[in-house]
């Protein structure tokens, strides 16, 4: 069975760019998690959507990040523009049904942005 | 309230020993207490969960101990063994919540052959 699936695994990027990153999760899953991990803060959930509705965000940093989730099988987390202090991993995970239920997680964006 | 305090953040511990890491919480809410297990390169893997009604699960080597009272629970890896090797993260999920869960900081794990 496919996992989550993340893209780009690696992106290197200049400070000011748009940053893109993609997931695909688990077909079947309804709920989809963003996370971001760095050495300093831990794991932090940024966003996550249920049946494609954005449930919380309160996680997210500032208003240059963004998500969306068109359909069940796509969301992309934006960042517009990148700072250095935006460095980090990025994952994305996804889970069936509701609580309770073990998150999977992809292997995450390695992102570094100069 | 919302925090998961996770400790000791690096641990060493020799091929065949036991290693131990410990979570405490605050939010009475919380209903539900994975552990996932990070291995570099790689994203968390959901490693074994227990609910505030049972003291003690065991999977193979794995034992999760939970304290309601205390507000406390616990990983115990018997037997250690070098593969073991990795990032243990405690988590606790909102009872209220629809989905998300707390993660405490993790622990890295070296087990010394």
């Amino acid at each position: 069975d496919a996992g989550v699936i993340q893209s780009p695994r690696h992106e290197v990027t200049e400070m000011g760019q748009e940053v893109t990153l993609r997931c695909k999760p688990i077909s079947g899953h309804d709920y989809l998690f963003w996370y971001r991990q760095t050495m300093m803060r831990g794991l932090e959930l940024l966003i996550y959507f249920n049946n494609n509705v954005p449930i919380d965000d309160s996680g997210m940093p500032e208003d240059r990040f963004s998500a969306k989730m068109p359909n069940a099988s796509f969301s992309t987390l934006k960042i517009q523009p990148s700072e250095p202090r935006d460095s980090a991993v990025y994952f994305c995970a996804s889970s069936a049904f509701s609580r309770r239920q073990p998150q999977h997680f992809g292997d995450g964006t390695r992102l570094s942005i100069l | 309230q919302q925090q998961v305090k996770q400790s000791p953040q690096s641990l060493i511990v020799q091929k065949g020993g036991i290693s131990i890491i410990n979570c405490a919480y605050e939010n009475t809410a919380f209903d539900y207490f994975p552990w996932y297990q990070q291995f570099p390169g790689k994203g968390p893997a959901l490693l074994i969960a227990i609910r505030p009604d049972v003291s003690e699960k065991k999977e193979g080597r794995f034992t999760i101990s939970f304290n309601k009272s205390a507000k406390q629970f616990s990983l115990h890896i018997m037997d250690s063994q070098p593969g073991d090797s990795a990032t243990y993260f405690c988590a606790a999920h909102h009872g209220g919540s629809q989905g998300n869960l707390i993660f405490g900081k993790g622990t890295k794990l070296s087990v010394k052959p």
